[in-house]
C-alpha cells in the first residue's frame, strides 16, 4: 500500500530554513510527480510546489518562490521542501502528496508542523 | 489564477438528508476539478477527479458534476463519518493548483 511519510518540522525562527523529507513506499516513486501542500492552523489547504516524475522541471506557488526549493532523490524514494527565508506566514502543517493526473493529490502523508517563531 | 468560491461556508445537516456542495471556478476548468474531504487532525482524502469520477474506494454515495465553471458535490444520505470539510482544487490551469477555501459540513 502506499505510504506518504513527513519528516523535518519543527520550530524556525524567522529568517531561518528548515528541509522536510517526504519517503514514500508503495508505489514506483519514480514515475510519479510529487507535491507539497500546507494548511495553516484553523486554514484551509494551500498548493505549495510541485515536482514532476523526472525531475525535470518544478513549479511553486508565488508565496514561496526564491525562497523554497523542491527536490528528489529516486534512489532513496525521498524528496524534499528545503524551505528558506521562513516567515511568521509559512507557519502550518506541511503535507507531501503523490500526483495523480498532473495536478491531483490521490495520497498524502500525514502531515509535519513547521512554526516559524521568534 | 483562477480563483474557487465555495458554497456555503458552513451546511448544517443530520445523518440520512441528501448534501449539495458548491465550487464556482473565476474561469473554465473543464472537467479539470476535485474533490477532497479531509477530518480533524487527518490529511486530505481525493473523493472525485475530473469532475465527476469517483476515486479508489470511495463510496458510491459521493457523486460529481459539472463542468466549465459550476460544480456540484453531493452526497445523496449522510452518514456520521461524512461530516468533514470538503475543498474543490482546479488542475486545468496550473501552477498554482489551487484549492477552494472548503465547506464544512456539520451535523444538524
Amino acid at each position: 500500500q502506499v505510504q506518504l511519510v513527513e519528516s523535518g518540522g519543527g520550530v524556525v525562527q524567522p529568517g531561518g530554513s528548515l528541509r522536510l523529507s517526504c519517503a514514500a513506499s508503495g508505489f514506483i516513486f519514480s514515475s510519479y510527480g510529487m507535491h507539497w501542500v500546507r494548511q495553516a492552523p484553523g486554514k484551509g489547504l494551500e498548493w505549495v510546489a510541485l515536482i514532476r516524475s523526472d525531475g525535470s522541471k518544478e513549479y511553486y506557488a508565488d508565496s514561496v518562490k526564491g525562497r523554497f526549493i523542491i527536490s528528489r532523490d529516486d534512489s532513496k524514494n525521498t524528496h524534499y521542501l528545503q524551505m528558506n527565508s521562513l516567515r511568521a506566514e509559512d507557519t502550518a502543517v506541511y503535507y507531501c502528496a503523490k500526483d495523480y493526473r498532473s495536478g491531483f493529490c490521490d495520497y498524502w502523508g500525514q502531515g509535519t508542523l513547521v512554526t516559524v517563531s521568534s | 489564477e483562477i480563483v474557487l468560491t465555495q458554497s456555503p461556508a458552513t451546511l448544517s445537516l443530520s445523518p440520512g438528508e441528501r448534501a449539495t456542495l458548491s465550487c464556482r471556478t473565476s474561469q473554465s476548468v473543464s472537467s479539470y476539478l476535485a474533490w477532497y474531504q479531509q477530518k480533524p487532525g487527518q490529511a486530505p482524502r481525493l473523493l472525485i477527479y475530473d469532475a465527476s469520477n469517483r476515486a479508489t474506494g470511495i463510496p458510491a454515495r459521493f457523486s460529481g458534476s459539472g463542468s466549465g465553471t459550476d460544480f456540484t458535490l453531493t452526497i445523496s444520505s449522510l452518514e456520521p463519518e461524512d461530516f468533514a470539510v470538503y475543498y474543490c482544487q482546479q488542475r486545468s490551469n496550473w501552477p498554482p493548483c489551487t484549492f477552494g477555501q472548503g465547506t464544512k459540513l456539520e451535523i444538524k
